[in-house]
């Protein structure tokens, strides 16, 4: 089975500076695709970010990027320039491309952003 | 494009109530998803459907939970004989998958409905 684990429950940044949650996951398949997740407190789950499997190049979107370690089952997000709207839940999940597609989730980490 | 929504929000129950949530995809979205997400965990995966039919179901679904999904459009979650275990926040989330959609696998989720069992 399919098993994602985020090793980090809490982290906590300043403002304007960079930080990095870590992810890894277990998996047979060869064909799939990692997201990273934000839900703020009281609000709907938003995607993040996305990386194929197949895809060496990492993914980036503005603030965000991945560093995504195939072989190591590794996929940590690194936000920049951190800002307080940043503050959340993140979740890592994982999906394979065929069949349900359905998502498995890391338990979570929770950031803080101080001022 | 609304997103999803859900309802209700929130919903307090007595132990061995039924209880019945809604979600609302995204009006062109085809696969629609449902998930439990308890306290400090991240969500798990109860089952989906492709249009109106119910592909798949987690062992997490027991036989007191039942979903459908008539015409293929909004869905409908229900616990019967409701338990204290069964208290967590229950997400949506809808996806389009098919030729010519693109390959992003983006599921995109409502508020969730939190449920609290007494």
């Amino acid at each position: 089975a399919q098993t994602v684990t985020q090793s980090q429950p809490e982290m906590s940044v300043q403002e304007a500076e960079t930080v990095t949650l870590s992810c890894t996951y277990d998996t047979s398949e060869s064909d799939y695709y990692l997201f990273w997740y934000k839900q703020p407190p009281s609000r709907q789950m938003i995607l993040v970010i996305r990386q194929e499997a197949y895809k060496q190049q990492n993914a980036t979107e503005n603030r965000f990027s991945v560093n995504f370690q195939k072989a190591a089952k590794s996929f940590s997000l690194k936000i920049s320039d951190s800002q307080l709207g940043d503050a959340a839940m993140y979740f890592c999940a994982y999906g394979i491309i065929q069949g349900a597609q359905k998502l498995v989730f890391g338990q979570g980490t929770r950031l803080t952003i101080n001022p | 494009d609304t997103g999803v929504s859900q309802n209700p929000r929130h919903k307090i129950t007595k132990r061995g109530q039924n209880v019945t949530f809604r979600c609302d995809p995204i009006s062109e979205h085809n696969r629609l998803y449902w998930y439990r997400q308890t306290l400090g965990q991240g969500p798990e995966f109860l089952t989906y459907f492709q249009n109106e039919a119910q592909l798949e179901k987690s062992r997490l679904l027991s036989d007191r939970f039942s979903a459908e999904r008539p015409k293929g459009s909004f869905s409908t979650l229900e616990i019967q004989r409701t338990e204290q275990g069964d208290s967590a926040m229950y997400l949506c989330a809808s996806s389009l998958i098919g030729a010519g959609q693109g390959l992003t696998y983006e599921q995109y989720f409502g508020p969730g409905t939190r449920l609290t069992v007494t």
